[in-house]
This record gives C-alpha cells, structure tokens and sequence, in this order.
C-alpha cells in the first residue's frame, strides 16, 4: 500500500525556517516524480514545487522561488522542503504527492499544517 | 504562465442530478489536465487524468471530457456521497496550477 506521511509541521515566527519531511512507502520511491502542495484551510489548492526522480529537475511557484527548496533523499525514501524567510501567507497545510505514470498526482499525503505567527 | 478558471465556484443540485463542471485554460494544454475530489477534511483523491481517463476505482458516474482550453467533469446522477471540492489542474509543464475550485452541494 502506498503511503505518503508527512512531518515537520508547527508554529514558527515571521522570517523563521522550518522544514516539512514526507516518508513514502509502499512504492519505489526512486522512481517517481514528486510534488508539494499546499492549502490555506477553506481556500483552494496551491502548487509549490517538484523535483524529478533523481533529483536533477526542480521547479517552484513563483510564490515560494528563492525561499523554499524541495529535495529528496532517495536512500531514505523521503522526500523534504525546507521553508526559509517565512510569511504569514505561507501559513497552509502542506501536502506531500506522487506523480503517478499517468503524470497526475495520484497519491497524497494527510498533511502537515504550517502556521506563520507571531 | 497559464491560469485555470474553474466554474462555477459552488452549485446546489438534487440526488440524481446531472452536474458539470467546467474548466479553461488561458492557453492551450492538449489533454494535460486532471480533476480531483476533496471531501471535506480530506486529502485531495485523483478522479480523471488525461482530461477524460477515469483513475482505477472512481465511479463510472463521473466522466470527463475536453481538449486544448475547455474541459468538463460531469457527474451523471448525482449521489450524496459526492459532496466535495471539485478541482481541474494542468500538468503538462510547471507550473501545475489548480483551478479554484468547485463546491458541489445538495
């Protein structure tokens, strides 16, 4: 069974860093492209970033360029995304998913919640 | 890069109703384009890729279609258990926006 579990999640300041980690199992997890997603709770989904299979590839919202970076320890078999610079806007659930082989998301995680406050 | 407009933003219709959901791209993205289901306080659930694939295990009441800008999800007899945030996405090059979103009700 696949399984996407995320960690990392919490209260930090303005300006403060925090990195979210999401364990994979189940699946070969140097095989896949993977993303992260968050969401403001009520509001809608919001791409952040993927990074390809071996690590080589990367892209950002351009929300997040220059602040977050998505990388991936496939020895580990998880994936991360380190958050630096944060804002009260970044505040969301974030969500952990695989690119399936038909290039949607077809596995998700259950999330972690981001909160930016002072 | 290019938006995705999703409408409407909510709808109220009866069990047995048929539903659609439309959404367009600001520019072309062939078949590149995936709907899926958010039930509130889940985790988003992959519906249809490739604008008109139905995932493994997803209700053959739903069904999409679409190619190029305009796309649609339709859900042919409503059921209460399809209550939920409906969202279209392009994935045919980051980035991978998401439509708004569409709140079904009953």
């Amino acid at each position: 069974e696949v399984q996407l579990v995320e960690s990392g999640g919490g209260l930090v300041q303005p300006g403060g860093s925090l990195r979210l980690s999401c364990a994979a199992s189940g699946f070969t997890f140097s095989f896949y492209w993977m993303h992260w997603v968050r969401q403001v709770p009520g509001k809608g989904l919001v791409w952040v970033s993927r990074i390809n299979s071996d690590g080589s590839s990367i892209n950002y919202a351009d929300s997040v360029k220059g602040r977050f970076t998505i990388s991936r320890d496939n020895a580990k078999n998880t994936l991360y995304l380190q958050m630096n610079s944060l804002r009260a806007e970044d505040t969301a659930v974030y969500y952990c998913a695989r690119e399936g082989e038909v290039w949607a998301l077809d596995y998700w995680g259950q999330g972690s919640l981001v909160t930016v406050s002072s | 890069d290019i938006q995705m407009t999703q409408s409407p933003s909510s709808l109220s219709a009866s069990v047995g109703d048929r539903v659609t959901i439309t959404c367009r791209a600001s520019q072309g993205i062939s078949n590149y384009l995936a709907w899926y289901q958010q039930k509130p306080g889940k985790v988003p659930k992959l519906l249809i890729y490739a604008a008109s694939t139905l995932q493994s295990g997803v209700p053959s009441r739903f069904s999409g279609s679409g190619s190029g800008t305009d796309f649609t999800l339709t859900i042919n007899s409503l059921q209460p258990e399809d209550v939920a945030t409906y969202y279209c996405q392009k994935y045919n090059s980051a980035p991978l926006t998401f439509g708004g979103g569409t709140k079904v009700e009953i």
